[in-house]
């Protein structure tokens, strides 16, 4: 499974764009990259997931670039209840998290504020 | 809908003791994985399940057996509790056709005295 690499934590202000970037230089081919969302005391969320290009959903959007070693997950205006971990993980498709040793990683910490 | 059910939600164990963690999910999704979760770190996956009757180990598996007898239910097993397996156990599922999406319960925070 592609590591990843991502910022240990950000800080925002309410209503900011918020980018957090993850490195994977080690992607494979047939490897999706998604990302999830998890509050204090709870189980990470599914955000957006994608393949190449740009993914938009009504929560985020996310742009891989042609190369596909990173990707960036956008939070548009972001308010209070944004503050979260994030993670970003990659993996081969529908079998991924089929035994692949799936791994969260630290995730990154974002703060949002008044 | 109920999607992905843990309990206990709190248990305190003193060293030595066994207890099950339960879990259950009703979307029918043929994978199941438990995950541990310390504090300020990201998830470790424990042991996972493709199906009923099929269960392989996870990053870090030792001190936990699983079983998975129906499609429902993913019960993680400490035999012997340890300091150690003081953590926060998620139980997540998933279907192959939703291209790896997991549905996540909502913890079960275990105490080892």
């Amino acid at each position: 499974l592609a590591k990843t690499t991502q910022p240990i934590s950000m800080d925002s202000y309410e209503g900011q764009e918020v980018n957090i970037t993850c490195s994977h230089n080690n992607i494979a081919t047939n490897d999706y990259i998604t990302w999830y969302q998890q509050f204090p005391s709870q189980g990470p969320r599914f955000i957006i997931q994608g393949y190449k290009t740009k993914v938009t959903n009504e929560v985020a959007s996310l742009f891989i670039p042609a190369d596909r070693k990173s990707s960036t997950l956008s939070l548009p205006r972001v308010s209070l209840s944004d503050t979260a971990v994030y993670y970003c993980l990659v993996g081969d498709g529908p079998k991924w998290n089929a035994g692949n040793m799936l791994t969260f990683g630290g995730g990154t910490r974002l703060m949002v504020k008044p | 809908n109920a999607g992905v059910t843990q309990t206990p939600k709190f248990q305190v164990l003193k060293t030595g003791q066994s207890m099950t963690l339960q879990c259950a999910q009703d979307m029918n999704h043929e994978y199941m994985s438990w995950y541990r979760q310390d504090p300020g770190m990201g998830l470790r996956l424990i042991h996972y399940s493709v199906g009923a009757g099929i269960t392989d180990q996870g990053e870090v598996p030792n001190g936990y057996n699983v079983s998975r007898s129906t499609t429902e239910d993913f019960p993680l097993r400490l035999l012997s509790a340890a300091p150690s397996q003081t953590s926060v156990y998620f139980c997540a599922s998933s279907s192959e056709k939703f291209t790896g999406e997991l549905f996540f319960g909502e913890g079960s925070r275990l105490t080892v005295l």
